[in-house]
């Protein structure tokens, strides 16, 4: 079992304000996927990152890739109300047959 | 809209009952998945199937029985649940040829009485 950890739990911030959520794991990982649920629904993607140190943007959200394919963040900058939800990492690699490794979760609440 | 459908999206079903989850992509996509979502718990896979071949059934009791028919739809058969069997149950896709990212489902809410 390749385990990821997600940092913080929950997260409490004021709108305007910036925020960055952390993935972390001992285990290497050819892709990590950054998805948002919100209550009752199926996680959306995000976005999905392959190639070690890479960045990427996607509007107000930041999304890099750790050098050694281990770890990942994902920054929020002038967080909106509309960012509130869960924000779920995962990871997958060959010696796990491509499975999907889920972190517990960040819960986002963005305070109008 | 991900492009994968689950109905129903809520189900409330007695221990005695036997009832059926169902799940379609339009995606195209030849994998599909089973997941269980329970509070303050990561995504558990349940079931793996892939061009409509299961791959993976990650010791999930004999209660939950999977069915795909095709590489279209995947159907998660419920018989003698019990209460802490209650999560939302989400489906996703994946096209393994090209591709890590899987795609969820909008989820089933189950609660067992």
């Amino acid at each position: 079992t390749q385990l990821l950890e997600q940092s913080p739990q929950f997260l409490s911030i004021q709108e305007g304000e910036n925020l960055t959520v952390y993935c972390n794991s001992s285990s290497v990982f050819s892709s990590l996927q950054w998805y948002r649920q919100e209550p009752g629904e199926g996680p959306v993607l995000l976005v999905t990152v392959v190639t070690g140190g890479e960045v990427k943007k996607l509007k107000r959200l930041t999304f890099q890739f750790g050098d050694a394919r281990k770890d990942s963040s994902l920054h929020i900058t002038a967080a909106q109300t509309g960012d509130t939800g869960l924000y779920l990492c995962a990871g997958s690699s060959r010696s796990n047959d491509y499975k999907l490794s889920f972190g517990a979760g960040t819960t986002v609440t963005v305070r109008a | 809209e991900t492009g994968v459908t689950q109905t129903p999206r809520h189900l409330v079903m007695g221990m005695t009952n036997k009832k059926s989850l169902k799940c379609e992509q339009h995606l195209g996509h030849n994998a599909m998945y089973w997941y269980k979502q329970s509070a303050k718990k990561p995504l558990e896979l349940m079931f793996v199937y892939n061009f409509k071949e299961q791959t993976e059934n990650n010791s999930v009791p004999s209660r939950f029985s999977p069915e795909c028919p095709n590489s279209s739809h995947l159907f998660l058969h419920l018989h003698t649940l019990q209460p802490e069997d209650s999560a939302l149950y989400l489906c996703a896709s994946r096209r393994t040829r090209d591709t890590d990212t899987q795609y969820f489902g909008p989820g089933t809410r189950l609660t067992v009485l």
